[in-house]
């Protein structure tokens, strides 16, 4: 069974760093391009980060572009976000998720059930 | 970048009735680049059509996507009561960047 668990969400101060991971099983980690999606409590989804299975290819969203930084370690079947600068509005629930294929020009076809960070003094 | 716009925001049906959701991309974009998932309160979305019309694993025949230019598709044949859900289109192709659209909600009437 295909499993993603994110871990490393919380309460965060304004212009603070935080570093979320997600833990993978249950297929070949090095396979499968990896993506972090964010969704706000209510809201829709946005694409946050996407890397491919060798980190060859990093694609961020212009919202986080600058801030944050998407890597993998393929030895520890594990995706990481470094968020760095952050802002009330990264308040959002964090989805990792895994695409078809190698590339990140792939859908979705795995979620976790996400990591809740949030922005405040 | 390619802006998705889905409509209508809100689309109220009876079970056993069709329903037709739009997603309509800003720019031309390759039909091999866009997905829809479906999304139940708090579970993460799940997809449901790839490359505009095929059938994720596991999802019922009863949905199909189909395009037009820059206008797609999803469609229900007979929406039965565990399809009542929000629907997301995505662009994941090269846009830049991948986007998503901003949902329609399904709901009972």
């Amino acid at each position: 069974e295909v499993q993603l668990v994110e871990s490393g969400g919380g309460l965060v101060q304004p212009g603070r760093s935080l570093r979320v991971s997600c833990a993978v099983s249950g297929l070949t980690f090095y396979d499968y391009a990896m993506y972090w999606v964010r969704q706000t409590p209510g809201k829709g989804l946005e694409w946050v980060s996407g890397i491919s299975w060798n980190s060859d290819t990093i694609v961020y969203g212009d919202s986080v572009k600058g801030r944050f930084t998407i890597s993998r370690d393929n030895a520890k079947n594990s995706l990481y976000l470094q968020m760095n600068s952050l802002r009330a509005e990264d308040t959002a629930l964090y989805y990792c998720a895994k695409g078809r294929g190698l590339t990140i020009f792939e859908p979705i076809d795995y979620w976790g059930q996400g990591t809740l960070v949030t922005v405040s003094s | 970048e390619i802006v998705l716009t889905q409509s209508p925001g809100t689309l109220s049906l009876s079970p056993g009735e069709r329903a037709t959701l739009s997603c309509r991309a800003s720019h031309s974009v390759s039909s091999s680049y866009l997905a829809w998932y479906q999304q139940k309160p708090g579970q993460p979305p799940r997809l449901v059509i790839y490359d505009a019309s095929t059938r994720a694993t596991g999802i019922p025949d009863r949905f199909s996507g189909s395009w037009s230019g820059t206008d797609f598709s999803l469609t229900i044949s007979r929406v039965e009561p565990e399809d009542f859900a929000v629907y997301y289109c995505q662009h994941y192709g090269r846009s830049p960047q991948q986007t998503f659209g901003q949902g329609t909600k399904l709901e009972i009437k």
